[in-house]
């Protein structure tokens, strides 16, 4: 079964400031999805970025962007000139590719932005 | 065009009795999951349904079930409810069925068991 490990519970960053955001995944597919998404308190959960296995590629969006260190089983995410409205839950998803929904979630990370 | 909608928001039951929560996939979406979320478990996976059939199951007993009809809403019901059942329900929808096709997810029910 497909495991999902984040190993920091909270953490906080200046605002402005660049924070990273870990997440390491165990499985034995070769062909899968990982996903951040963010949960402010409006407990919506936000797709923040996600990365095909099969890309080497980073993924990016704007201020955010993963390390995907496939061989590592690691998926970090980087939040550049965080901002606020940043705070939240964020949390790690891995997703296989055998054409179903399933997400496997990390514990999450509690982010809190200090102004 | 209209997220996922679920309803209601917020539901208080008492231990034994039955729940339904409802789930609208945003339009054109045929594919809807549902999670539950808990301080102690996290976020785990309950179902999908696409196109009316039950494609996936997690790990959880029998008195959890759903369908889904079609339209594409969907419903989720807990019977013989109990204290451990307290929780976030989360429903989301996609396109499809792929890897390719994101979730997205609605506002979630959060049903407290007394």
């Amino acid at each position: 079964a497909q495991t999902v490990t984040q190993s920091q519970p909270e953490m906080s960053v200046q605002e402005a400031e660049t924070v990273t955001l870990s997440c390491t995944y165990d499985t034995s597919e070769s062909d899968y999805y990982l996903f951040w998404y963010k949960q402010p308190p409006s407990r919506q959960m936000i797709l923040v970025i996600r990365q095909e296995a099969y890309k080497q590629q980073n993924a990016t969006e704007n201020r955010f962007s993963v390390n995907f260190q496939k061989a590592a089983k690691s998926f970090s995410l980087k939040i550049s000139d965080s901002q606020l409205g940043d705070a939240a839950m964020y949390f790690c998803a891995y997703r296989g590719d055998q054409g179903a929904q399933k997400l496997v979630f990390g514990q999450g990370t509690r982010l809190t932005i200090n102004p | 065009k209209a997220g996922v909608t679920q309803t209601p928001r917020y539901l208080i039951k008492t231990r034994g009795q039955q729940v339904t929560l409802s789930c609208s996939p945003i339009s054109g979406h045929r594919s809807v999951s549902w999670y539950q979320q808990t301080p102690g478990q996290g976020l785990q996976f309950l179902f999908e349904y696409f196109s009316e059939t039950q494609r996936n199951k997690g790990n959880f007993p029998g008195r959890f079930s759903g369908r889904q009809f079609s339209n594409s809403r969907s419903e989720m019901n807990v019977s013989t409810l109990e204290l451990g059942d307290s929780a976030l329900y989360l429903c989301a929808s996609s396109l499809g069925q792929g890897g390719n096709s994101p979730l997205h997810f609605g506002n979630g029910t959060r049903l407290t068991v007394t």
